[in-house]
């Protein structure tokens, strides 16, 4: 059994299009987020959502939007991809207040 | 503004020696801090924390030791085994905020046996 899980694992898209990133957690947990591994390998947290309030929201373009229809989904909703959103992306989830997060396998995002 | 940074970007030891990983962060209000392990393509995966109360922290093969003063914390892994081989990722949280959670750039460790 996946604890965290991602959908789709690669995804190769043109510049411009609106995708999305799927996340699911079959862990009870109630904070999930969302980070970008970038060229430079760093793992810079991009989102939390707990009990489907928004808590962190970084310097992120707000192209990138967060969707959590119930606590075990957080989707990410990218619209106008450009070159600069190729990347690894990874969710991950945690309980409240919890030390330890729990990550999925990553979506490598690519716009050409 | 990197805040937690892992200058070594690899390191390998021979199979059955030791291992150790660094770790500096910038930001002093930091109080809790964690390693993770990441193999290609897999998420990054919890293996030891310690808290800023603490110097020390063992589990198993692993130990992780923090120096406040300095700012820096290493993670120590005897004896090295193959399957060790992976890249590790150095995090740290402030007390204000147990979501925020700061990654370095990650080291890559090759155990050769």
């Amino acid at each position: 059994d996946t604890a965290v899980s991602q959908t789709p694992k690669y995804l190769v898209t043109q510049m411009g299009n609106d995708k999305s990133i799927k996340c699911e957690q079959n862990l009870g947990h109630d904070t999930m987020y969302w980070y970008k591994q970038d060229s430079k390998k760093f793992l810079k947290i991009m989102f939390s959502y707990n009990n489907k309030e928004l808590i962190i929201n970084e310097t992120v373009p707000n192209r990138f939007s967060p969707k959590s229809p119930d606590k075990a989904h957080l989707n990410l909703h990218i619209n106008s991809l450009e070159l600069g959103d190729s990347a690894v992306y990874f969710c991950a989830s945690s309980r409240s207040g919890g030390n330890e997060q729990f990550f999925g396998p990553g979506t490598r995002l690519t716009v050409l | 503004d990197q805040q937690v940074k892992q200058n070594s970007p690899s390191l390998s030891v021979q199979e059955g020696r030791i291992s150790i990983l660094n770790c500096d962060y910038t930001n002093s209000m930091f109080d809790y801090f964690l390693w993770y392990k990441k193999y290609p393509a897999e998420g990054p995966t919890f293996l030891i924390s310690i808290s800023s109360i603490k110097d020390k922290n063992e589990d198993g093969r692993f130990t992780v030791f923090l120096n406040k003063s300095a700012k820096h914390l290493s993670l120590h892994i005897v004896p090295s085994q193959p399957g060790d081989s992976a890249v590790y990722f150095c995090a740290a949280r402030p007390p204000y905020n147990n979501n925020d959670m700061r990654f370095g750039a990650g080291t890559r460790l090759t155990v050769k046996p």
